[in-house]
């Protein structure tokens, strides 16, 4: 079945680093891929998402390009902020439901 | 953007005991409601997924009759564990979805259950 392999944290920057978080993923087919963000506190929203081959999502400074090649998904940027300390999922969609599958997150510490 | 709430945050109950959990979209209406259990250090894994005004579609080895999702209206959900056993202490997160495309999924802060 479908599943996602994402890196294990956390993961422990200074402000203005570079990030990388790298996932991968096995599917049938060429399914949608999407990284959330949890922020303390909150709910998983939204940070991007790609639906085919080649296509690069982009939000806040963050980029992920789906390689169907490689099949990865790997969440990058260039400079973090604190501000961006939180838990990032990456995650594919499960097919007709509408569910996700999600990877087992990477705790992101910045530190000022 | 949407809010979906959950209710309570944090819940320690003792062995046996039943504990319900409310999953609410508060601005919008939820055709589809998924629930989500986490354990440390694991991914969210599907629990069942539930449509207003029918009944719930479990996942494999989720036993439908200790975890009971009831979908009353299009903006509440709720999860009932009952007879709750240490084991059951985890995660559980909710999601609601105006639409079938898996980006309008709103999520919930979560519930955080401790069975003693």
């Amino acid at each position: 079945g479908n599943s996602v392999t994402q890196m294990e944290g956390p993961v422990t920057l200074s402000e203005e680093a570079f990030l990388t978080i790298n996932c991968t993923y096995t599917a049938t087919g060429y399914p949608s891929l999407f990284w959330y963000v949890q922020y303390p506190g909150e709910g998983l929203q939204l940070l991007l998402k790609a639906t085919k081959a080649d296509d690069k999502g982009s939000n806040k400074g963050f980029e992920a390009t789906y390689r169907k090649e490689t099949t990865s998904f790997h969440l990058e940027k260039g400079s973090v902020q604190v501000s961006d300390s939180a838990v990032y999922f990456c995650a594919l969609d499960g097919g007709s439901q509408g569910n996700l599958i999600f990877g087992k997150g990477t705790k992101l510490s910045v530190k000022p | 953007g949407a809010v979906v709430s959950q209710h309570p945050s944090r819940v320690i109950c003792k062995s046996g005991t039943s504990v319900k959990i409310e999953c609410r979209s508060l601005d919008f209406q939820a055709t589809t409601m998924f629930w989500y259990r986490q354990f440390p250090k694991q991914s969210l894994m599907l629990m069942a997924t539930s449509n207003e005004g029918s009944k719930a579609t479990y996942e494999q080895g989720v036993e439908k009759d200790k975890f009971l999702i009831n979908h009353a209206s299009l903006t509440l959900s709720t999860l009932t564990v009952t007879s709750a056993h240490p084991e059951d202490s985890s995660f559980y997160i909710c999601s609601a979805a105006a639409g079938q495309r898996q980006e309008t999924q709103y999520f919930g802060p979560g519930t955080r259950l401790l069975v003693l």
